[in-house]
């Protein structure tokens, strides 16, 4: 299996507040994912990075910023904390090579904003 | 926007039944992958379909990618239990974005 760590694993946190969620990978991926499910929607695409300090905006950005200084790790941070941001998050790796582009996954972190 | 849709929702069968699951793109895919994530944990990948027509089994799940590469199918023989959970089809654009379904939740009643 993929070594891909997220932490924390569980929060809850107060509106208005920073929180900042870690993704960790030991097989050394050019391509780090956030996303964050939510009943009803599937997984949503936050940000991406397809290099150190190369990343864009996926589909839900607003409110989101990240962060890649080093190859094995992608920070997620939103800078306050709305209710709406209530969900489970999942960082996923891959090398999407285009006949072997499989993601890998976190188990993921559930945020609770109160 | 890429956007995949799957159908359905929600599914619930008996053990023993087959069962499908359809995936369907606006746009031409480069590729189609089918994940499966068991309730609270993480995704599991099952299988990748690239070209047009392509077919693909694993133990009693197959996947099908149809000619135009605008839709595929999920089709699991003979449900059991441990089948059970979400499955998810995801696919890339040609800038990178890894993008999903909505889901199908699958319940199998023993």
């Amino acid at each position: 299996d993929a070594g891909i760590t997220q932490s924390p694993r569980h929060k809850v946190t107060e509106t208005g507040t920073p929180v900042t969620l870690r993704c960790h990978q030991t097989e050394n991926h050019r391509y780090m994912y956030w996303y964050r499910q939510d009943p009803g929607h599937g997984l949503r695409l936050i940000h991406y990075s397809y290099g150190v300090k190369d990343t864009d905006k996926g589909e839900v950005s607003d409110g989101y910023s990240v962060s890649r200084s080093k190859t094995e790790d992608f920070l997620l941070t939103l800078e306050s904390a709305t209710s709406s941001q209530t969900s489970v998050y999942f960082c996923a790796t891959g090398s999407l090579m285009l006949n072997t582009g499989e993601l890998f996954f976190g188990e993921g972190s559930r945020l609770t904003v109160l | 926007s890429q956007e995949l849709e799957q159908s359905p929702q929600s599914l619930i069968v008996q053990e023993g039944k087959n069962l499908t699951i359809n995936c369907t793109s606006s746009k031409t895919l480069y590729g189609l992958y089918w994940y499966k994530q068991k309730y609270g944990e993480g995704l599991i990948f099952l299988m990748m379909l690239q070209k047009g027509g392509e077919e693909k089994s694993h133990e009693k799940i197959t996947a099908k990618l149809d000619e135009k590469k605008q839709q595929s199918s999920l089709h699991i023989t003979a449900s059991q239990p441990s089948h059970a959970g979400i499955y998810l089809c995801g696919a890339h654009n040609t800038g990178n974005q890894f993008y999903f379904g909505t889901g199908t939740s699958l319940t199998v009643i023993p």
